[in-house]
């Protein structure tokens, strides 16, 4: 079956502490997305991927960091710079640079402040 | 630069009532326009899609047409079930290089029996 995974389900954060979270696809995609769901917000793009080795910040980089060392892989870092960083984090992936605007998202990691 | 516009809700029905849920679209040329649905703890799959004006997506009793005069992409659905409360989101996406997918900020659809 092809699709993308997200690990973990649930993760929870330390003060201070830089947590990541894993989005890994199958689709042999070349493009993948992080967006940042809250209530009430939609969703918001923090960075993207449109090849390997290569990615752009979103709209709310601030705070987060990326790596793309691998096509199947795209990890996302939440650093102890976000201060607000309680959110639903879902993983995408789209399978051209020029996306043709439909997007496979993985089934989403929640992530806690302790 | 890009928005979509639609109501939060939550949209409560009854189970077989009709379902409207509006969503309009600012945008420069001829975008490609979405509906994705959520179900509760996931993530989101693309519902229905259209990519010119006047196009009409559809899947599973769902229906969007493409109304470039009105800017609009409303979804509907003739009779509701309650396995279809979820989460609705509009969506826009506009050719050309690359461009990112803009999301409206989604409609909750509550069906109750």
């Amino acid at each position: 079956d092809g699709g993308i995974t997200q690990s973990p389900k649930y993760l929870f954060r330390k003060e201070g502490q830089n947590v990541t979270l894993s989005c890994e696809q199958n689709l042999n995609h070349d493009a993948m997305y992080w967006y940042r769901q809250d209530p009430g917000q939609g969703l918001r793009l923090i960075y993207y991927s449109q090849i390997v080795n290569d990615f752009q910040k979103g709209d709310i980089a601030e705070g987060y960091s990326v790596s793309r060392e691998k096509k199947e892989s795209f990890p996302l870092t939440v650093t102890s710079a976000q201060k607000n960083p309680t959110a639903f984090y879902l993983c995408a992936s789209s399978i051209d640079r020029g996306q043709k605007g439909t997007q496979y998202f993985g089934p989403g990691t929640r992530l806690l402040v302790l | 630069g890009n928005s979509v516009t639609q109501m939060e809700g939550p949209v409560t029905l009854s189970e077989e009532a009709f379902l409207t849920i509006n969503c309009t679209y600012t945008a420069t040329g001829y975008p490609s326009l979405f509906w994705y649905v959520q179900y509760p703890g996931e993530g989101l799959q693309l519902l229905l899609k259209a990519t010119k004006a006047d196009d009409k997506g559809s899947n599973k009793g769902f229906e969007a047409t493409y109304r470039k005069e009105t800017t609009s992409f409303h979804l509907e659905k003739g009779s509701v079930q309650v396995s279809d409360s979820a989460v609705y989101f509009c969506a826009l996406h506009n050719s050309g290089g690359y461009q990112k997918v803009t999301f409206g900020i989604g409609t909750k659809l509550q069906v109750i029996p």
